[in-house]
């Protein structure tokens, strides 16, 4: 099984500034890197596939980046609905074995 | 925007198998380019994957396989989940999700996710 550790746990960041998110992977996904962005009492929503491609409606200032073990989620300019619970989820391996990291809790100083 | 919606008991006791539904409200599961899965996700476990059905094979996490069968009902368009021999550890968030991808390969990512349903284990 591939384990995705995520860091840090939690982050509080000031409107307008930058989070940076990281996720990191126990062995090669090579791109294979999806994040999602949950609200209290929602399903989680997907941000980024293909560890760079921002899925549709996604505003520009979410950027991913990274290959291999190594990733980053990027929010350039933190708006106040950006706050929320960010999960990478790998997706590497056939036959499939999905596995998520323990998501970052990014809170709005 | 494909919407999901996941419908079932919320509470069973230890034993029980628990049957969960998962329909697309005015639509249909019918493309032949569309998988799907189960996830869950508990205070303790954080988001785990249930399993996911390719065509007509189940895939599953290993330590759910013995005891999870996962289904399609193209015909009354829904998509299903049974979980046998429920124990306390069952306790989640339910989620059906469609798996896609960019270039129609295996390597597939969530998206949509249902609301989710709450699903307590207890005697």
């Amino acid at each position: 099984e591939i384990v995705l550790t995520q860091s840090p746990a939690a982050l509080s960041v000031s409107p307008g500034e930058k989070a940076t998110l990281s996720c990191r992977a126990s062995q090669s996904v090579r791109n294979n890197l999806a994040w999602y962005q949950q609200k209290p009492g929602q399903a989680p929503r997907l941000v980024i596939h293909g560890a760079s491609t921002r899925a549709t409606g996604i505003p520009a200032r979410f950027s991913g980046s990274g290959s291999g073990t190594e990733f980053t989620l990027t929010i350039s300019s933190l708006q106040s609905e950006d706050f929320g619970v960010y999960f990478c989820q790998q997706y590497s391996q056939w036959p499939p074995d999905y596995t998520f990291g323990q998501g970052t809790k990014l809170q709005i100083k | 925007q494909l919407q999901l919606q996941e419908s079932g008991p919320g509470l069973l006791k230890p034993s029980e198998t628990l049957s969960l539904t998962c329909s697309v409200p005015g639509g249909s599961f019918s493309s032949s380019d569309n998988f799907w899965g189960w996830i869950r996700q508990s205070p303790g476990k954080g988001l785990e994957w249930i399993g996911s059905l390719f065509y007509e094979t189940i895939y599953s996490t290993a330590s759910l396989r013995s005891r999870v069968i996962i289904s399609l009902d193209t015909s009354r368009q829904h998509l299903s989940l049974r979980l046998t021999s429920v124990t306390a550890a069952d306790t989640a968030v339910y989620y059906c999700a469609r798996l896609v991808s960019e270039h129609g390969d295996d390597h597939r990512w969530f998206d949509p996710w249902g609301q989710g349903i709450q699903v307590t284990v207890s005697s």
